[in-house]
């Protein structure tokens, strides 16, 4: 079955840089486009960025746009975020899904603090 | 940026209760929409796409309507596994943008 399964998460101080990852399996990864997600702490959704099947083509919600960069590489079925200048705000539950947000991943914690 | 305003933002039922959510969109987003249910500790699950269409696997008690910038969730009759945090997504033009949420309690 479609599975989507996020790592990288942990602590991190301001200023730093973190590297997520979302392994997908059980489709065609090359297939579709992908996207990142977060949820602060008891807050709500917030998408944040989407990359086109042949990674050609990103796009960024402006509270992240200069600062993450997402990748993707179709041999290794893998998509990935480079999250750089990190803030407190940045803390959050980092989802990874597919196509129109079907499905999700669990999701990763990423915490910013000194 | 499309804004999705969500109503309301809690509500308390009883279990056999008719539910009923609402999303409006800042503009006309034609039916690109979805409804996501999310329980404490997990990830989101879309219940609806193209605003009306069920996902494969959920309950017919959920159901979708509207299109251009009105739309509704309902859920006929409320189960105990209903009690969670339910979300409408716009994804006609980025930034995809989602509503505030709409917390649904046992009364």
């Amino acid at each position: 079955q479609v599975q989507l399964v996020e790592s990288g998460g942990g602590l991190v101080k301001p200023g730093g840089s973190l590297r997520l990852s979302c392994a997908a399996s059980g489709f065609t990864f090359s297939d579709h486009y992908m996207n990142w997600i977060r949820q602060a702490p008891g807050k709500g959704l917030e998408w944040i960025s989407f990359i086109s099947s042949p990674g050609s083509y990103s796009s960024y919600a402006d509270s992240v746009k200069g600062r993450f960069i997402i990748s993707r590489d179709n041999a290794k079925n893998s998509l990935y975020l480079l999250m750089n200048s990190l803030r407190a705000e940045d803390t959050a539950v980092y989802y990874c899904a597919r196509g129109w947000l079907f499905p999700w991943g669990q999701g990763t914690l990423v915490t910013v603090s000194s | 940026d499309i804004q999705m305003t969500q109503s309301p933002s809690s509500l308390s039922a009883s279990v056999g209760d008719r539910v009923t959510i609402t999303c409006r969109a800042s503009q006309g987003i034609r039916n690109d929409l979805g409804w996501y249910q999310q329980k404490p500790g997990k990830a989101p699950e879309r219940l609806i796409y193209a605003a009306s269409n069920l996902q494969s696997g959920v309950p017919s008690r959920f159901s979708g309507s509207g299109s251009g910038t009105e739309f509704t969730l309902t859920i006929s009759s409320l189960q105990p596994e209903d009690f969670a945090t339910y979300y409408c997504l716009q994804y006609n033009s980025y930034p995809w943008t989602f509503g505030q949420g709409t917390k649904v309690e046992i009364k």
